[in-house]
């Protein structure tokens, strides 16, 4: 079965980098995009950007830009956020999710807290 | 770039029907066909319920049903049910080649 399991919560520091891994089984890696989603504490979904593992081709969103890096390791299935400069507004619970018209497949989301 | 803009709450008796509409420009939901709803229950990740505007994923009720005119794409839930109740969001491509969602909208079963 479909699963993407994504790495544990983190507690980071204000200016400090956070790397998030969503781990893919279940399915061909390669022949499908992953989307990552990300929702503050009470707030609604806001969309990051999305990677496609055939190639590492990335989109971003105009609010990430500069600030994200999407990437994959094919030897793993495995998809990597990073984010950086985080600020207090980055706590929030970071979603992959998988397909490219309609997000089928969900992580289980990390919850990274930014707190001094 | 604003989130779609839907209501903050909707409510239904059980039984009845229920449309969230979710308003963009021509440059996403206007323009494309690539519109998706998803439920989320507290806690835990959204689910799909309808995509590209009108279809239903395999196995789920006929009861959610999707349409879209012009700017705005709605979400109806027919014979409303309890296990109905939580968030909805609406999701549309845009021109940027970048995705938006809505602002969210809470279903309440009176």
């Amino acid at each position: 079965q479909v699963q993407l399991v994504q790495s544990g919560a983190e507690v980071k520091k204000p200016g400090a980098s956070v790397k998030v891994s969503c781990k893919a089984s279940g399915y061909t890696f390669t022949s499908y995009f992953i989307h990552w989603v990300r929702q503050a504490p009470g707030q609604g979904l806001e969309w990051m950007g999305i990677i496609n593992p055939s190639g590492g081709k990335t989109t971003y969103a105009p609010k990430f830009q500069g600030r994200v890096t999407m990437s994959t390791d094919t030897s793993t299935n495995t998809v990597y956020m990073e984010l950086n400069s985080l600020g207090t507004d980055d706590t929030a619970v970071y979603y992959c999710a998988r397909n490219w018209n309609f997000l089928d497949y969900w992580g289980q989301g990390t919850l990274v807290t930014v707190s001094s | 770039q604003s989130a779609l803009t839907q209501p903050a709450s909707v409510s239904g008796s059980p039984g009845q029907s229920i449309t969230i509409s979710c308003t963009g420009t021509s440059s996403d939901v206007g323009g494309y066909k690539f519109v998706s709803w998803y439920q989320q229950h507290p806690g835990k990740a959204p689910q799909v319920v309808i995509y590209d505007v009108n279809k239903r994923p395999s196995g789920l009720s006929n009861r959610f049903s999707g349409s879209k005119s012009g700017n705005t794409a709605s979400l109806t839930i027919s014979g409303l049910q309890a296990e109905d109740e939580g968030d909805y969001y609406c999701r549309s491509y845009t021109t940027n080649n970048t995705w938006i969602f809505g602002g969210g909208t809470k279903l309440t079963v009176l």
